[in-house]
């Protein structure tokens, strides 16, 4: 089945500490996204990228980093300038043609900074 | 900037219908989306406006009025599995990639 595989689901951290969110998606997608959730808000765009080896800042990119090496591939890293990095955080791809007005959503990636 | 405003929280009972309104303040989109989210999971696509009107897809419809601001979602016979929050977002949308601005979703619980 075709979709987007998140990890890891949850993931600890110590403050200061630098990680990485994996983001996989088998849906030959050009375009992958990662959004923040906190809770009772919606979701803020933190990067995207229209196609391999480009990539664009979001609405909150700050502390952030992203890399797109590969179409199937989008990690996010959390950087320690991330001032409250604790949050859900969800990736999402779209295609072109019939349904590219569409985002598919991966199970996301629970962060908790202790 | 943008802006959208929905309730914060509806409640009904099973088998009636609801109608969850986003207002939003925006210079200029390509459409109206909306999206559902069971706690904890992954939003899902529901409908998408693009033109002013009404959209249906089985029990959800969806509306959009861009000389009011306005859009709703319209559940109908309300199921307990429709117990979710709900997302509008507008599409604004520059070059292949989505471009999604969010509001800040709407908890339903629906009742027995």
């Amino acid at each position: 089945d075709g979709g987007i595989t998140q990890s890891p689901k949850y993931l600890f951290r110590k403050e200061g500490q630098n990680v990485t969110l994996s983001c996989e998606q088998n849906l030959n997608h050009d375009a992958m996204y990662w959004y923040r959730q906190d809770p009772g808000q919606g979701l803020r765009l933190i990067y995207y990228s229209q196609i391999v080896n480009d990539f664009q800042k979001g609405d909150i990119a700050e502390g952030y980093s992203v890399s797109r090496e590969k179409k199937e591939s989008f990690p996010l890293t959390v950087t320690s300038a991330q001032k409250n990095p604790t949050a859900f955080y969800l990736c999402a791809s779209s295609g072109r043609g019939v349904g590219a007005n569409v985002l598919t959503f991966g199970a996301g990636s629970r962060l908790t900074v202790l | 900037g943008q802006s959208l405003e929905q309730p914060s929280e509806v409640t009904a009972v099973e088998g009636a219908i609801v109608q969850i309104n986003c207002t939003y303040q925006t210079s200029g989109f390509y459409g109206l989306s909306w999206y559902q989210q069971h706690d904890g999971g992954a939003p899902t696509f529901l409908s998408y406006n693009a033109l002013d009107g009404l959209e249906e897809t089985g029990r959800f419809s969806s509306f959009l009025s861009r000389s009011d601001s306005y859009g709703y979602l319209l559940l109908q016979e309300l199921q307990m599995k429709d117990s979710a929050s709900y997302f509008c977002a507008v599409d604004l949308t520059s070059g292949s990639a989505r471009q999604l601005t969010f509001g800040s979703g709407t908890q339903l619980t629906v009742l027995p």
